[in-house]
């Protein structure tokens, strides 16, 4: 089966403390994005990606971190220089030339 | 004026209704236009695409107003699966990156 899977689908962590989401995707798309999702609220763009070992700041990167080394993973590091990062983080991805969406189940982070 | 911007509900009606809501987007130069259902703590997921005045996909079907820059998304004969929150999302002109609605949400009783 094809899609994108996300990993955990809970994480707790203490404040201070660095946390690496996971995003792996086996449709052999060539772009893939970091949303963060609060309550009451719409989707917002941390990171992006279009092409292996290159990615751009969305609208809300600052605390966070990425890589691409591989077409297949996009990893989000939430730092600890993040004041709110407690949410629900989705990631997605798109074919060539494509515009629709498909995004993974999501992580649900807690940060106490 | 926000860049796409949606009425959040929640819009209560009962099974078998007819349901409309509407999204409003600010750059008129965008060209293709997405609805996504979201249900609770759960991942977007894609219901329909407009790329021309409109689509229809059995209950569903969405209309592209250019003139007045919103899309619409009417649901016939509402089911309570239908329950759940509708986003909408816009790329920009020259972006295939999406700007997403807030997300209408959709309730259906019986």
């Amino acid at each position: 089966d094809g899609g994108i899977t996300q990993s955990p689908k809970y994480l707790f962590r203490k404040e201070g403390q660095n946390v690496t989401l996971s995003c792996e995707q086996n449709l052999n798309h060539d772009a893939m994005y970091w949303y963060r999702q609060d309550p009451g609220q719409g989707l917002r763009l941390i990171y992006y990606s279009q092409i292996v070992n290159d990615f751009q700041k969305g609208d809300i990167a600052e605390g966070y971190s990425v890589s691409r080394e591989k077409k297949e993973s996009f990893p989000l590091t939430v730092t600890s220089a993040q004041k709110n990062p407690t949410a629900f983080y989705l990631c997605a991805s798109t074919g060539t030339g494509a515009y629709e969406q498909y995004f993974g189940p999501g992580t649900r982070l807690t940060v106490t | 004026r926000k860049e796409v911007e949606q009425d959040p509900g929640p819009f209560n009606v009962p099974e078998g209704a007819t349901v409309a809501f509407n999204c409003t987007y600010s750059n008129s130069a965008s060209q293709s236009f997405f609805w996504y259902r979201q249900d609770c703590r759960k991942e977007p997921k894609l219901l329909m695409s407009v790329y021309s005045s409109g689509n229809e996909d059995g209950r569903f079907t969405a209309q592209l107003n250019r003139a007045s820059q919103y899309i619409s998304l009417l649901i016939r004969d509402s089911k309570l699966s239908d329950s759940a929150t509708y986003l909408c999302a816009v790329p920009s002109g020259g972006s295939y990156i999406p700007t997403f609605g807030r997300g209408t949400s959709l309730i259906v009783h019986p």
